[in-house]
């Protein structure tokens, strides 16, 4: 078991260039998450997905967009760089126990994007 | 907003001593998590409590919950210099289970 896998690790953007960011799980969680953190700061939801074709607006969507055409795969896209955007980048999964009421949610290593 | 804010923001101690860390949110909740990042890399589950509970062990760490005051505390018992990380409490809010809202973190840094 791979977990959460991210790619690339780390990247160096322009101002208006675009990229994709990818997360994949091997677990068959239905939830997947896309965070940003800043120095300092906690983690701040971007979007998020409950199942494969679905996506949702976290608390920091704009200027971000993703797509889950796989239930492995959670793509975050950036359309058009802003310094702005540069962080560190986490991808989790998240795996459910209804009957218990626990939950885990399982991070990838992280993608560090600087955008000059 | 963030939800969950963590105190102290840093914590600084000696091996074999005992670190507490305290989180306070803001709305009612279904559950409330401790998570756990060593620098540069993800974030580790290390505990969840619900709110039916009020407090809950495993291994070293316990964790207590108040949810009338909405505050959580977290104890790292004999702490270890394996134990430096920063420590994040995350909630999710009640009627929306979809997704966690994350602390500000507690860094804690253990001397040999």
């Amino acid at each position: 078991n791979a977990g959460v896998t991210q790619t690339p690790k780390f990247r160096v953007l322009k101002t208006g260039q675009s990229m994709t960011l990818l997360c994949a799980q091997d677990m068959n969680h239905e939830y997947m998450y896309w965070y940003r953190q800043d120095p300092g700061m906690g983690l701040r939801l971007i979007h998020y997905s409950v199942g494969e074709g679905t996506t949702a607006k976290g608390e920091v969507p704009d200027g971000y967009n993703v797509s889950r055409l796989k239930k492995q795969n959670f793509l975050l896209g950036l359309e058009s760089a802003a310094p702005s955007q540069t962080s560190v980048y986490f991808c989790a999964s998240r795996s459910v126990t209804w009957t218990s009421g626990t939950e885990t949610q399982y991070f990838g290593p992280g993608t560090r994007l600087l955008v000059l | 907003s963030q939800q969950g804010e963590e105190d102290p923001q840093a914590l600084s101690i000696q091996e074999g001593e005992n670190a507490t860390m305290n989180c306070s949110y803001k709305t009612s909740i279904n559950n409330l998590q401790w998570y756990r990042q060593n620098s540069g890399r993800g974030l580790v589950h290390l505990i969840l409590i619900r709110s039916n509970e009020r407090e809950k062990h495993s291994g070293r760490l316990r964790v207590t919950l108040d949810t009338s005051k909405k505050s959580s505390s977290l104890l790292i018992t004999a702490s270890r210099a394996a134990d430096t990380a920063s420590y994040f409490c995350a909630t999710d809010a009640y009627g929306d289970t979809d997704k966690l809202i994350f602390g500000t973190g507690t860094r804690l840094q253990v001397f040999p």
